[in-house]
């Protein structure tokens, strides 16, 4: 099956730099989704990742390592609307493009 | 909007009944997700379909069944409810091919309660 880890919270001050972390366990990895979702609300697509490297949306990049089964989020120049929960996602093969999404990380923004 | 349509947006019942719940996904998305997600915690997948067939199963509880219609509408059943299945229930919808970033697209949810 897969399984995903995830800090559960993390405390950042507005303007500053957050990673979150992801680390997954799967078979038929396909890559790396990442998602946000504030409170009551629908998760929305962030970023993907499928090779190794960086990618780079704005003021959030993604980051993987297949070979570590590892991934991150980070994100820059926090926000307070930046104050969400942060889910990691594994693309897989399994069941046609089946996604497993991690426990999550709710990401607190303070002044 | 992500254009995918979940209704009902709230649903409040008793134990012991039967819920449906129904998502229309995204014009072309071929594929349709059903997730769970309990208060503070992470999405559970339940079950997965595509162009009508079902292609992959999550920890679904056999007093739970989904199906996706020829339109590609698909309808969640819930029965026999119990306390612990009060959650907001996620469909989501991708055009399901290989291609691309896979990216799911997320309806605005159904929050069920069982009292």
């Amino acid at each position: 099956g897969q399984s995903l880890e995830q800090p559960s919270e993390v405390t950042a001050v507005e303007g500053a730099i957050v990673q979150i972390n992801c680390t997954y366990q799967t078979s038929g990895f396909y890559g790396l989704s990442w998602y946000q979702q504030h409170d009551g609300g629908a998760p929305t697509f962030l970023s993907y990742n499928a090779l190794d490297g960086l990618e780079e949306t704005g003021r959030f990049s993604s980051f993987l390592s297949r070979s570590d089964s590892y991934g991150y989020l980070l994100l820059q120049e926090l926000q307070m609307k930046d104050s969400a929960s942060y889910f990691c996602a594994v693309r897989s093969s399994g069941g046609y493009q089946k996604v497993t999404f991690g426990t999550g990380t709710k990401l607190q923004v303070i002044p | 909007d992500s254009g995918v349509t979940q209704t009902p947006k709230h649903l409040i019942t008793a134990t012991g009944q039967r819920v449906t719940l129904r998502c229309s996904p995204r014009s072309g998305d071929l594929s349709v997700y059903w997730y769970q997600q309990s208060l503070d915690q992470g999405l559970q997948f339940l079950i997965q379909y595509y162009n009508g067939e079902e292609r992959a199963k999550g920890n679904i509880l056999e007093r739970f069944s989904a199906q996706q219609f020829p339109d590609l509408h698909s309808e969640l059943n819930l029965s026999s409810l119990e306390l612990g299945d009060s959650a907001l229930y996620f469909c989501a919808s991708s055009p399901g091919r290989a291609s691309g970033t896979g990216e799911l697209f997320f309806g605005e949810g159904s929050r069920l309660t069982v009292l």
